[in-house]
C-alpha cells in the first residue's frame, strides 16, 4: 500500500541555517504530494503541494520538488527563522477521498537564535 | 475566523469510560474527518463524512462511532475507552463534496486523550 517515510526529528537549527527535511514515498500510480505544517497549539495547515513529476511547490520560502525517479519530495528552505519552528508532515494522495491521504510521521523543527 | 474548533483540548479517561469528542466548523464545508496521531506513526483516518447525513469508515474505525449532527458538527464517540486509544485526535473539514481535493483540508488544533 501507499506509504510515506520522513526523517526522524527533532531537527535543531540556528536561525538563517539551511533546512532539508527528507521525505520519500511508495505509491501506485502518480500521487499528488503535500507538505503540511503544524505550529505550536494549532492545527495542521497546507504548506505546499506538487501534483506531477518535476513540479516544484513553494510557499513562505519553502520549496519541494516532486522527484519521480527517486520517489522523493524533500522540503527545503534557504534560511530558517525562529518562527518556522513547527512540526512538518509529508503526505501523499490522489484525487479521490481523503481516506487516501497518507501522512508521514512528522518532523519537529526547532530553530534557535 | 474560528475555522475548525475541537473540544476538549485534553482529556484523561479510565479504561471502560465513554466520552465524545466534539468538532465544529464555521466555514460551511461539506466534508468532515476524524484522524488520530500516534507516536512514530502518521495521521490515520478513523471516520469521515463526505456530506451531511453520511458517514464512512476510514482506516482505523474499530472502537469508535461518529455522528454528523448537522453540517457544522461532527462528533467522535468512544463507547468503552481502551489504553490503545490513547492518542492525539484531529478533526478536519473540506469544502469539497464527494470527490475530495485532498489539499483543501482544514484541521483543528487537536485533542490529547489519555486512557489509563
Amino acid at each position: 500500500g501507499d506509504s510515506v517515510t520522513q526523517m526522524e526529528g527533532p531537527v535543531t537549527l540556528s536561525e538563517e541555517a539551511f533546512l532539508t527535511i527528507n521525505c520519500t514515498y511508495t505509491a501506485t500510480g502518480y500521487p499528488s504530494l503535500f507538505w503540511y505544517v503544524q505550529y505550536p497549539g494549532e492545527g495542521l495547515q497546507l504548506l505546499l503541494k506538487a501534483t506531477k513529476a518535476d513540479d516544484k511547490g513553494s510557499n513562505k520560502g519553502f520549496e519541494a520538488t516532486y522527484r519521480k525517479e527517486t520517489t522523493s519530495f524533500h522540503l527545503e528552505k534557504g534560511s530558517v527563522q525562529v518562527s518556522d519552528s513547527a512540526v512538518y508532515f509529508c503526505a501523499l494522495g490522489g484525487t479521490g477521498t481523503a481516506s487516501k491521504l497518507t501522512f508521514g510521521t512528522g518532523t519537529r523543527l526547532q530553530v534557535t537564535l | 475566523n474560528a475555522g475548525v474548533t475541537q473540544t476538549p483540548k485534553f482529556q484523561v479517561l479510565k479504561t471502560g469510560q465513554s466520552m465524545t469528542l466534539q468538532c465544529a466548523q464555521d466555514m460551511n464545508h461539506n466534508s468532515m474527518y476524524w484522524y488520530r496521531q500516534d507516536p512514530g506513526m502518521g495521521l490515520r483516518l478513523i471516520y469521515y463524512s463526505a456530506s451531511e447525513g453520511t458517514t464512512d469508515k476510514g482506516e482505523v474505525p474499530n472502537g469508535y462511532n461518529v455522528s454528523r449532527l448537522n453540517k457544522r458538527e461532527f462528533s467522535l464517540r468512544l463507547e468503552s475507552a481502551a489504553p490503545s486509544q490513547t492518542s492525539v485526535y484531529f478533526c478536519a473539514s473540506s469544502p469539497v463534496q464527494g470527490e475530495v481535493v485532498n489539499e483543501k483540508l482544514f484541521f483543528g488544533s487537536g485533542t490529547q486523550l489519555s486512557v489509563l
